[in-house]
């Protein structure tokens, strides 16, 4: 168990829908990172917040946006949802904002039908 | 931009038998973290091992090891006395400031 938790931890929708998944990091980190991963395939970086603040950007698309909260729990919000956007979706936590370990949550799987 | 790079996308081995996997990374960076992370059936991502660039000393975690080869921008990954257990994918991971992620190798431990 790394200590961080997400919920939920499966999410079944349709397309068009918007979804909401949560992420807790461990005690003491101030970094929250959101990846993506595809059947079969890496992980994509989406997007990094440090202490509330939007550190760094990957491949994250218009119609996904994130936040982290006072309490440091942070929300990845997904919208207009495509058959594509069916993954694993991870978050992981640090303690710094830069060169740390990661350390992964169990991860959500979203099925968009 | 650094890339990282895993040559090897399957691998098998025997249960109690020793395995490397190979991991290569392109940095003009002095100073970086280098891990490998085990992602079984289950999905989980688990850190195996860490590697600070700065440290000589090649890191170990039971049955698990590394050979870091700076020069050479090597990072492998050695598993002995394999279990069944450890049938999973396998990511090599760099970090400075910015993580990047190999594409995997698919272990596959046979009884």
């Amino acid at each position: 168990d790394s200590g961080v938790t997400q919920t939920p931890k499966h999410l079944i929708t349709a397309t068009g829908q918007r979804v909401t998944l949560r992420c807790s990091p461990r005690s003491g980190d101030l970094s929250v990172y959101w990846y993506q991963q595809s059947l079969d395939q890496g992980l994509q970086f989406l997007i990094q917040y440090y202490n509330g603040e939007e550190r760094a950007k990957g491949n994250i698309l218009e119609r996904f946006s994130a936040q982290q909260f006072p309490d440091l729990h942070s929300e990845l919000n997904l919208s207009s949802l495509e058959l594509g956007d069916s993954a694993l979706y991870f978050c992981a936590s640090s303690v710094s904002r830069g060169l740390d370990t990661q350390y992964f949550g169990p991860g959500t799987r979203l099925t968009v039908l | 931009a650094q890339t990282v790079t895993q040559s090897q996308p399957e691998m098998s081995v025997q249960e109690a038998e020793t395995v490397t996997l190979s991991c290569t990374y392109d940095t003009s960076e002095s100073n970086y973290y280098l891990f490998w992370y085990k992602q079984p059936p289950s999905r989980q991502m688990i850190l195996v091992i860490r590697q600070e660039a700065y440290k000589q000393q090649n890191a170990t975690e039971n049955r698990f090891s590394v050979n870091f080869q700076k020069a050479a921008k090597s990072f492998s990954l050695k598993i002995s006395d394999s279990q069944l257990g450890d049938t999973a994918m396998y990511f090599c991971a760099f970090n400075n400031n910015d993580m990047r992620f190999g594409a995997g190798t698919r272990l596959t431990v046979k009884p």
